[in-house]
């Protein structure tokens, strides 16, 4: 396993329609992060899990967005009724906690753009 | 809150110029992470390297050292003989050990430009 992997790379899509993305984290990670960085900023936290429960969400999440984990193992992020505000890079981070590791591993990300 | 300042917002040097990228947090945990990551053109974000708020000693891994002053509250980062290659923006992020899940809350980013 070479690391954390995120399908499709690139999305083109029409305002008002629903899209998803997927994440493959690192095999043995228990963990899974979900952050989203607009141009020129700083990622910024969406969601996470432990396994396959969702154990916290931002503000920045709306109800149009929909995260899943099922069997703890990839997970799927939905945006429905896509907004142009929407268009960002959405970025999935895995990693193992343990008492001597703490950092999270980056995959490539999904560039949305709502036109 | 926590929150992670980055006031420079870019940087050009020569190559084989020292850089040093400026970093200054807020936390009210007492057990806390910092971290650095660097996102080159390519977009993916790489991490580089991990501090502990329990462990105050500065460390060198190859070209990169960093230093950690929890008195003023900072985690500034320096690239050593700097390469064309160090091109990209490098992220400040921190971790609160009682944060779900230790999210990270990053910085706004320093670009850095290395020319030939």
């Amino acid at each position: 396993d070479t690391g954390v992997s995120q399908n499709p790379r690139h999305k083109i899509t029409k305002r008002g329609q629903n899209v998803t993305f997927r994440c493959d984290p690192i095999s043995e990670h228990n963990r899974l992060y979900w952050y989203r960085q607009t141009l020129g900023q700083g990622p910024e936290f969406l969601t996470y899990f432990q396994n396959e429960a969702q154990l916290e969400k931002s503000r920045l999440l709306s109800d149009r967005f929909s995260a899943e984990r099922p069997k703890g193992s990839f997970s799927t992020l939905e945006i429905q009724r896509t907004e142009q505000g929407d268009s960002a890079m959405y970025l999935c981070a895995s990693s193992l906690r343990t008492v001597t590791a703490y950092e999270q591993y980056f995959g490539p990300g999904t560039r949305l753009t709502v036109t | 809150a926590q929150k992670v300042t980055q006031a420079q917002t870019e940087i050009s040097v020569v190559e084989k110029e020292d850089v040093t990228l400026d970093c200054v947090y807020e936390t009210r945990d007492t057990t806390y992470y910092l971290f650095w990551y660097k996102q080159p053109p390519s977009g993916e974000l790489v991490f580089l390297i991990r501090r502990n708020s329990f462990d105050e000693q500065n460390e060198i891994s190859g070209r990169y050292s960093w230093n950690f002053q929890k008195s003023t509250s900072s985690f500034n980062f320096t690239i050593t003989a700097s390469q064309v290659v160090d091109s990209a923006v490098y992220f400040c992020a921190l971790s609160e050990e009682q944060a779900a899940g230790n999210k990270l809350t990053f910085g706004g980013g320093t670009r850095v430009l290395v020319k030939p």
